[in-house]
C-alpha cells in the first residue's frame, strides 16, 4: 500500500535561513508527487507538483522540490524563509488516472525572528 | 473567480444528531472529495465521487454519507454513528482522470460535538 512519511512534526527556522522539509514515499507505480501548504484554519494550497521530466521542480512563493527516485524522496526547499511562510506543509502521492491522493501527516513550520 | 465554497465554517452538534456539511464548486470539475483532518494525522479520505450519481468509500467512510445529485455539489452528512466526529473537514475537487491530479480545496468546516 502506498504511504507518505514526513518525519519532522515541527521545524523552527530563523527568518532568512534556508529550509528543507523531508518527504519519503512508498509507492508501487511511478508516483505523482505534491506539496501543499495550509495556513491555520484554512484549506490547502498547492505549492508544486512533479509528474515526470526534470526532477527539480519550481513552485510558488520561491519553493522548489527535488524528486530522488533512488531515495524515494521528494524534499521541499526554500533558500530564504520569510515570516509569512509559517504554516503546515503536506506532502502527497498519487498516480496518473487515479485521483486518490495519500497525504503525509504534515510538518508545522515555525519562523523565528 | 472559480473555487470551492464550504459551509458552515463552524458547526456545533449535540451527540446523537446528524449534521450536513455543504460543498459547492464552480470549477466545472468532475471529481469531488471529502477529507477529514485531525491534529497529527494528516488528511484522511472519507468519500469521493468521480461523476454525478456515483461515489466511492474512502479509508474512513463509517458513520458518514454523501450524495452527488449535481456536478457542482457534494454534501457530506456526519451521522450519529460516527463515534468521534469532532474534526476539521475539507472538501476538494479535481478534473477528470484524463487530467492532472491537482486537488483544489475549500476553506474547510470545523465540526465540534458538544
Amino acid at each position: 500500500a502506498q504511504s507518505v512519511t514526513q518525519p519532522d512534526i515541527h521545524i523552527t527556522v530563523s527568518e532568512g535561513a534556508s529550509l528543507e522539509l523531508r518527504c519519503n514515499y512508498s509507492y508501487g507505480a511511478t508516483p505523482y508527487l505534491f506539496w501543499y501548504v495550509q495556513s491555520p484554519g484554512q484549506g490547502l494550497q498547492l505549492l508544486l507538483k512533479y509528474f515526470s521530466g526534470d526532477t527539480l521542480v519550481q513552485g510558488i512563493k520561491g519553493f522548489e522540490a527535488e524528486f530522488k527516485r533512488s531515495q524515494s524522496s521528494f524534499n521541499l526547499r526554500k533558500p530564504s524563509v520569510h515570516w509569512s511562510d509559517a504554516a503546515e506543509y503536506f506532502c502527497a502521492v498519487g498516480r496518473r488516472g487515479f485521483q486518490k491522493l495519500v497525504f503525509g501527516t504534515g510538518t508545522r513550520l515555525l519562523v523565528s525572528p | 473567480d472559480g473555487g470551492i465554497t464550504q459551509s458552515p465554517k463552524y458547526l456545533f452538534r449535540k451527540e446523537g444528531q446528524n449534521v450536513t456539511l455543504s460543498c459547492e464548486q464552480n470549477l466545472n470539475h468532475d471529481a469531488m472529495y471529502w477529507y477529514r483532518q485531525d491534529p497529527g494525522q494528516g488528511l484522511r479520505l472519507i468519500y469521493y465521487s468521480q461523476i454525478v450519481n456515483d461515489f466511492q468509500k474512502g479509508d474512513i467512510a463509517e458513520g458518514y454519507s454523501v450524495s452527488r445529485e449535481k456536478k457542482e455539489s457534494f454534501p457530506l452528512t456526519v451521522t450519529s454513528a460516527q463515534k468521534n466526529p469532532t474534526a476539521f473537514y475539507l472538501c476538494a475537487s479535481c478534473t477528470g482522470p484524463s487530467g492532472a491530479n491537482v486537488l483544489t480545496f475549500g476553506a474547510g468546516s470545523r465540526l465540534t460535538v458538544l
